[in-house]
């Protein structure tokens, strides 16, 4: 068990919807990143907080959206609900947001958009 | 831009004979890499990861990679294969902006 937990652990929503993923980062870490892992695929980067701000985005339209708590804790939030979003949600928090850093996994949220 | 091609989608393995999952990378300068796996409905786990330090990087499970610049290869490699092992294997670089690029992953099975 890496301490990163995430819930929901799976979820099923209609196109249109609104959805939020929650993590919860192992403790002593201040970076959470956030992945989409379509079935059969690698896992890609959606965006990265750090200390509350964001820290970089990678190829997502902008209806994905994030948040980071003080306790740096993270939300990712998806608008709009398509069927292409159906996919397991990772969250990774590492203890800083460094080049080299390890990034350790949640389970993930497997998401089912109908 | 940064990039990894795993060679495989899957690779085979009798119990006891050794392991081999290709990656190669795609990089403008000495890049972070790292092996990850993941095993049916469980998170990712770091297997080991190069940082411009040693070439040769032990991980656990008895796991290794080489980095060959003058390749841009960073093959994972095991000795003696366990049944344990079977799972999904990503090779990852890490671009300075932390965009972490996975490749499409390696499906290892291992016969009895």
């Amino acid at each position: 068990e890496t301490g990163v937990t995430q819930s929901p652990t799976h979820l099923i929503k209609t196109r249109g919807q609104q959805v939020t993923l929650r993590c919860s980062s192992q403790s002593g870490h201040n970076t959470v990143s956030w992945y989409q892992q379509a079935l059969g695929q690698g896992p890609q980067f959606i965006f990265q907080y750090y200390r509350e701000e964001e820290n970089g985005r990678g190829n997502f339209p902008p209806r994905f959206s994030g948040l980071q708590f003080p306790n740096y804790s993270s939300e990712l939030n998806v608008n709009a609900l398509e069927l292409d979003d159906s996919a397991l949600y990772l969250c990774a928090s590492s203890f800083s947001r460094g080049w080299d850093t390890e990034a350790f996994f949640g389970q993930g949220t497997r998401l089912t958009v109908v | 831009a940064q990039s990894v091609t795993q060679l495989d989608s899957h690779v085979s393995v009798s119990e006891g004979t050794p392991v081999l999952l290709r990656c190669n990378y795609s990089s403008s300068y000495s890049p972070s890499l790292f092996w990850y796996v993941q095993h049916p409905n469980k998170g990712l786990q770091l297997l080991l990861k190069y940082t411009s330090a040693a070439t040769l990087v032990k991980g656990i499970n008895g796991f290794e990679a080489e980095f060959k610049k003058s390749e841009t290869s960073f093959h994972l490699t095991k000795p003696s294969a366990h049944m344990s092992d079977a799972a999904e294997y990503f090779c990852v670089v890490n671009p300075y902006n932390n965009d972490m690029r996975f490749g499409a992953g390696t499906r290892l099975t291992v016969k009895p």
